[in-house]
This record gives structure tokens, C-alpha cells and sequence, in this order.
């Protein structure tokens, strides 16, 4: 079983459109959930945040924690192509491991106008 | 302010040769971080400094890969006889290295080819 575990892909979503991704963890002492954006062949970039169970929004945005199910998700409203990319899950438990994140493997989100 | 840099942007070299790539964090981070990208994968832990020493090397694969950080700011990745193997996208973060969470912030990447 992977640490951090994402669907693939390719996720396809109209313009306008909610995409929800999903990526489940296994270390139950993981503090801190980072959700990030990588469009091909660039880095990745730092989209949300989130350390408390519950919904957080930022814009279009909203990240969700559960961490008795050991769950965070994604959701994007009003979809646009300029969001089609990979979007990565990042995991942080500081006492067992310190600074260091573990991701998933990706999901690759496609809109299509 | 400047975000993380880093150089070359590309890299290609052949197997067995040595090669270095440097990482520039933003101004004032404390905390650097390389991670190793292949191909439809996510990024992964190679070693983190927090001023001047590592205080994670854990992630790295074995003794051909080293990396320094002398003054506590820029870094710079070693890899010793490269390997095709080693191909990939070298990510470096830095982070404010105060309080926790810490939010890592990704410079470019270089991308190193090893034919």
C-alpha cells in the first residue's frame, strides 16, 4: 500500500463544471495537508493548505480534511481549461518524519471547453 | 520577493559522469529541501537542511548522491557516476524552517537526462 494514494486519471470535466479529487493517507499521525499544482513540465505550485478536520475554501477552492477516515479532497468550481494539470497530494506527520512531505502520485484533471 | 531558483534548467550528460545542480531558496529560508521527480510520478524525498546541516539525508538512494548547503542558503545536489537511472526532475523547496506546518515552496526543477 502506497503512503499516499491518488486516482490518476485522467479526470474529465466540463468547463464550468465541480472536479472533486480524492487522496487517501496512511500514517494516521499525519499533521498537515497540502494540495499542488503542476502543469506539465513545471513544478509544482501551492494551491491549499489544510491542518484541521473540515472544509477550507480559497477562491474557487475548497480543500477537505477527515482524518479519522484519513481523507483529503479537492474540489475546483467553475472549472476552467486553465486548470487542466496535475494536481498533486502532499502529506506531513513533523513528529515521525520532521519537515519532509510525502506525495501521491498525481491526478491529471482535464477540462474541456 | 525572488522565488526558489535554481540551475541548470536542463541537464545531459552521459552515464558515469559527474554533475552538480544548484538550488537558490527565497531570501531568508531557513529550511531546503531536494526532492526527485520521475515520469507520471509524484515528487520524492531526497534530504533536508535546516541551515547549514542535513537534518534528513533518509531519502537518498545511495552513496553516488550527496548534497551540501556551506553558508545556509544556496545548495548544491552531487550525483557521482550518473546512471540512466537517475533521470528525472530535480526539485528543490524552501520553507521559513519556523513553527509547524511549514509550507514548502518549489523552485523550477532541473531536468537532468543521463544518456
Amino acid at each position: 500500500q502506497k503512503e499516499v494514494e491518488q486516482n490518476s486519471g485522467p479526470l474529465s470535466v466540463p468547463e464550468g463544471a465541480i472536479a472533486s479529487l480524492n487522496c487517501t493517507y496512511s500514517d494516521r499521525g499525519s499533521q498537515s495537508f497540502f494540495w499542488y499544482r503542476q502543469y506539465s513540465g513545471k513544478s509544482p505550485e501551492l494551491i491549499m493548505s489544510i491542518y484541521s478536520n473540515g472544509d477550507k475554501e480559497d477562491g474557487r477552492f475548497t480543500a477537505q480534511l477527515n482524518k479519522a477516515s484519513q481523507y483529503v479532497s479537492l474540489l475546483i468550481r467553475d472549472s476552467q481549461p486553465s486548470d487542466s494539470a496535475t494536481y498533486l497530494c502532499a502529506v506531513n506527520n513533523w513528529g515521525a518524519a520532521g519537515n519532509k512531505l510525502t506525495f501521491g502520485g498525481g491526478t491529471r484533471v482535464l477540462v474541456k471547453p | 520577493g525572488a522565488g526558489v531558483s535554481q540551475t541548470p534548467s536542463n541537464k545531459v550528460t552521459e552515464k558515469g559522469k559527474y554533475v552538480e545542480l544548484r538550488c537558490d531558496p527565497i531570501s531568508g529560508h531557513t529550511a531546503l529541501y531536494w526532492y526527485r521527480q520521475s515520469l507520471g510520478q509524484g515528487p520524492e524525498f531526497l534530504i533536508y537542511f535546516q541551515g547549514t546541516g542535513a537534518a534528513d539525508d533518509s531519502g537518498l538512494p545511495n552513496d553516488r548522491f550527496f548534497a551540501v548547503r556551506p553558508e545556509g542558503s544556496v545548495s548544491t545536489l552531487k550525483i557521482q557516476r550518473t546512471e540512466r537511472g537517475d533521470s528525472a526532475m530535480y526539485l528543490c523547496a524552501s520553507s521559513s524552517g519556523t513553527g509547524v506546518p511549514d509550507t514548502q515552496y518549489f523552485g523550477p526543477g532541473t531536468r537532468l537526462t543521463v544518456l
